[in-house]
């Protein structure tokens, strides 16, 4: 399968944390990356690899992978982490890209 | 470090050609990564539309792939996407990206461009 599937929408307290999970086939041999996307903004990477943060990214975000699951996590969720959330990774066949279909996470 | 702007036209005819240009500046189209298209439809998520290595190796989406070229342009530091036939579809705004691969078991896309509405009516 080339389908990356993710919760279109999560909650999570303030100050409280909250895990964004991605689901595909292909998550079994490549790792996700993990884009944060807020409106009318690009994307901006915030984990990639076995659990890497570009430099700049909080260290409140983290990533892991179990199986077939990837996974983000925020730690302390603050206002400004309400955004759109994206996983990708390679398709099975290893020679495309694919995106999730993305979950939207809101700071209560 | 590297920057990257889109350009092109915002409009574009049904059946018409869409043509979208990745200006990179601050780095070398030459160097050892992908570049990367990404589009986004109105209220929508992200689609990979394809990628090209400087050594001119494209990979493209499959459901595009009959529609997509992806080429560079070492002269001009730029890489450019053409999409045919398009339709109202293909309405979205378009992102191109610096992609890194540096082990099989992972890709990234760390530098993205502003990104460039494009829209498909008559």
């Amino acid at each position: 399968s080339s389908e990356l599937t993710q919760d279109p929408a999560v909650s999570v307290a303030w100050g409280q944390t909250v895990r964004i999970t991605c689901q595909g086939d292909s998550l079994r041999t490549y790792f996700a990356s993990w884009y944060q996307q807020k409106p009318r903004q690009a994307p901006v990477l915030v984990i990639y690899g076995k659990n890497n943060r570009p430099s700049g990214i909080s260290d409140r975000f983290s990533g892991s992978s179990s199986g077939s699951t990837a996974s983000l996590t925020i730690t302390g969720a603050q206002a400004a982490d309400e955004a759109d959330y994206y996983c990708n990774s390679r398709d099975s066949s290893g020679n495309h890209l694919v995106f999730g279909t993305g979950t939207k996470v809101t700071v209560l | 470090q590297v920057q990257l702007q889109e350009s092109g036209p915002g409009l574009v005819k049904p059946s018409g050609t869409l043509s979208l240009t990745c200006a990179v500046s601050g780095g070398s189209i030459s160097s050892n990564n992908w570049w990367t298209w990404v589009r986004q439809p109105p209220g929508k998520g992200l689609e990979w539309i394809g990628e090209i290595y400087h050594s001119g190796s494209a990979n493209y989406n499959p459901s595009l792939k009959s529609r997509v070229t992806i080429s560079i342009e070492k002269s001009k530091n730029q890489f450019s996407l053409k999409l045919s036939s398009v339709t109202a579809a293909d309405t979205a705004i378009y992102y191109c990206a610096r992609e890194f691969s540096p082990e099989s078991s992972y890709d990234y896309m760390d530098v993205w461009g502003k990104g460039t509405t494009v829209s498909v009516s008559s």
